[in-house]
């Protein structure tokens, strides 16, 4: 079975310092992809970054990037230099690649929080 | 990346109704998704939508209760019936695009 936890539901960071949201995942499967998901108060889900199990290195994307510890089972996101703009909760996600079944599921989030 | 549009984008409702979203993509995809999002709660795939076929359901919900119909390779509708005030969540459509998967921009629903 599949499964990805998250284990911080709330984090404080002040503006313009970097912020490490965690996410450990589980699965079976020797092909898979990681995502991390930004959703405002809006609700929209927008897509930040994308890192598949066989990607030697790490995923950038601007001011995000995913550090990918495949033997943990670790895809933590890395926000540099936060804004007042990143306060949203923050999803991480994982799909099975390859797969007939393939559907993607999500972690329980976490919500961030940048103090001015 | 594609580029997904709902509607509505929000709407009240009482209890009994049902409504139909609306879930259009800019480009043809071979699959779409329908996910629920309940207060406070992380997304819930509803069921996989694939042109020409039957949706596929996860447990715990049913045709009955959530129709989908998916006419052509950019559109798709899903119906929540007969709802109740436990139907009040956002519901997203999504698509893969390669290895990526993009949602549109949410439908939320109040059920009084």
């Amino acid at each position: 079975a599949q499964k990805i936890t998250q284990t911080q539901p709330g984090m404080f960071v002040q503006e313009k310092e970097a912020v490490t949201l965690d996410c450990t995942y589980d699965t079976s499967d020797q092909s898979y992809g990681l995502f991390w998901y930004k959703q405002p108060s809006s609700g929209e889900m927008i897509f930040l970054i994308y890192q598949g199990s066989y990607d030697e290195q790490n995923a950038t994307e601007g001011r995000y990037s995913l550090n990918f510890q495949k033997a943990r089972k670790s895809a933590n996101l890395v926000i540099s230099a936060s804004q007042l703009g990143d306060s949203a909760m923050y999803f991480c996600a994982m799909r099975p690649l390859y797969s007939s079944a393939s559907k993607i599921i999500f972690g329980s989030g976490t919500r961030l929080s940048i103090r001015p | 990346s594609a580029v997904i549009s709902q509607k509505p984008s929000r709407d009240i409702c009482q209890r009994g109704t049902s409504l139909t979203i609306q879930c259009q993509v800019d480009s043809q995809v071979t699959m779409m998704f329908w996910y629920r999002q309940q207060p406070g709660q992380s997304l819930t795939l509803i069921a996989t939508a694939n042109q020409g076929s039957e949706a596929t359901y996860e447990s715990g919900f049913v045709i009955d209760k959530f129709p989908i119909s998916r006419p052509n390779l950019t559109f798709s509708t899903l119906t929540v019936s007969n709802m109740s005030p436990e139907d009040s969540s956002i519901y997203l459509c999504s698509v893969e695009e390669g290895t990526e998967q993009y949602f549109g921009p949410g439908t939320r629903l109040t059920v009084t």
